[in-house]
């Protein structure tokens, strides 16, 4: 079975400060990527950083980093600097092909930056 | 806008109504997707439209019935639903390759479903 487990359901951070949001998964597959989503208030869910399995550097995309542990199954969110704007739920997610193309999302964590 | 445009944006509803939710794409994508949100639980895949072809339905209740009409539209036809069925309705996009949608989804900001 193909799992996502988000074990915060909530966090806050302060203004400028760095914040991690945890992800593990479960799957048999060796070939997958991971995806984090972010869902503001506008309900727009919007693509954070994604991460193909079979690479060992972990992505960035300026203030959002991850540290992608293949063995341990974690895939985990670093947002340094932390803004206003990144208040939002952040949604861990993956895929694999051989599932049919199908995301597998956790139950989200609801991020409040705090001023 | 991200280039999924769901409306309406709200919805309410009474258990014995006919309704429908619609979805457009102006990315080029060939495949779009219906979820469910609700609280404290993760989305929910309900139907898979690739090509027009619809490639998934998760046991989803005839209730809700899905149309691709077009690469471009997707609509989820509802009637006589429950109160349970109350929640986010998102619509996604991607453009599926024989390597899958690595890239990930595009979506829309989706349809607030209430049924009384």
């Amino acid at each position: 079975a193909q799992t996502v487990t988000q074990s915060q359901p909530e966090m806050s951070v302060q203004e400028a400060e760095t914040v991690t949001l945890s992800c593990t998964y479960d799957t048999s597959e060796n070939n997958y990527y991971l995806f984090w989503y972010k869902q503001p208030p506008s309900r727009q869910m919007i693509l954070v950083i994604r991460q193909e399995a079979y690479k060992q550097q972990n992505a960035t995309e300026n203030r959002f980093s991850v540290n992608f542990q293949k063995a341990a199954k974690s895939f985990s969110l670093k947002i340094s600097d932390s803004q206003l704007g990144d208040t939002a739920m952040y949604f861990c997610a993956f895929m694999t092909a051989n599932t049919g193309n199908q995301f597998y999302f956790g139950t989200g964590t609801s991020l409040t930056v705090i001023p | 806008e991200t280039g999924v445009t769901q409306t309406p944006r709200h919805l309410v509803m009474g258990m014995t109504n006919k309704k429908s939710l619609k979805c457009e794409q102006h990315l080029g994508h060939n495949a779009m997707y219906w979820y469910k949100q609700s609280a404290k639980k993760p989305l929910e895949l309900m139907f898979v439209y690739n090509f027009k072809e619809q490639t998934e339905n998760n046991s989803v209740p005839s209730r809700f019935s899905p149309e691709c009409p077009n690469s471009s539209h997707l609509f989820l036809h509802l009637h006589t639903l429950q109160p349970e069925d109350s929640a986010l309705y998102l619509c996604a996009s991607s453009q599926d390759t024989p390597g899958g949608i690595t890239h990930g989804y595009t979506f829309g900001s989706g349809t607030r479903l209430t049924v009384v």
